[in-house]
């Protein structure tokens, strides 16, 4: 199958700096890119929606000021946490999909945010 | 809004063994996509099976086989012949149309324990 890479799969921060976290598709065009989050034993919950060159569009409760999603090209998504606090801490998880590929989702390894 | 909903938060199975895993959702489109994913201790989220609603026979993939019912809204997945790398939790989820990348809602999972 497609490869979708994280990176970093883990990084740890302070409070009050901001981290970016990078999706990348390595075999193939991601027209479309998804950013989850995932708390401990629970389920991934959608943050928002990445169109490349276009704006992110984000679910209803994201902050998107806090979120910053930015989909430059077909091969690349960052997510940057801003100005981060321990409640950021989490499993950010994205997927990526190409309609070349029949909208198939190909998920990354996932990036674990723990903010001191 | 659709709604995946999982009732079993954890089962266990005996290797070798038949297990089933239970889905429900509700929505109000007729053309939908179901799913059922694999997370492992790693966290990559790995696709087992998938079932297009338009299509009255069962997904099949190797050992693993759905009874989608589409009139009770129900997406069940059996695992059979089951093996210690069968361990994960199971999500299943939800896409309005994947033809065009749609957003996949998850439910909250189901922890599956393979004993010898």
């Amino acid at each position: 199958g497609a490869v979708v890479s994280q990176h970093p799969s883990w990084v740890i921060c302070k409070s009050g700096t901001s981290v970016k976290i990078e999706c990348r598709s390595l075999d193939f065009q991601a027209t479309t890119m998804f950013w989850y989050r995932q708390f401990p034993k629970q389920s991934l919950m959608l943050m928002a929606t990445s169109n490349e060159g276009s704006k992110a569009t984000y679910e209803q409760g994201v902050e998107k000021d806090k979120f910053l999603i930015n989909h430059a090209s077909l091969t690349l998504s960052t997510l940057t946490v801003t100005s981060a606090h321990p409640e950021d801490s989490s499993f950010y998880i994205c997927s990526a999909s190409s309609i070349a590929r029949g909208g198939e989702l190909f998920f990354g390894e996932g990036s674990r945010l723990t903010v001191l | 809004a659709q709604t995946v909903t999982q009732s079993q938060p954890e089962m266990s199975v005996q290797e070798a063994e038949t297990v089933t895993l239970s889905c429900t959702y509700d929505t109000s489109e007729s053309d939908y996509y179901l799913f059922w994913y694999k997370q492992p201790p790693s966290r990559q989220m790995i696709l087992v099976i998938r079932q297009e609603a338009y299509k009255q026979q069962n997904a099949t993939e190797n050992r693993f086989s759905v009874n989608f019912q589409k009139a009770a809204k129900s997406f069940s997945l059996k695992i059979s012949d089951s093996q210690l790398g069968d361990a994960a939790m199971y999500f299943c989820a939800y896409s309005f149309n994947t033809g065009t990348a749609s957003k996949l809602t998850f439910g909250t999972g189901t922890r599956l324990q393979v004993t010898l």
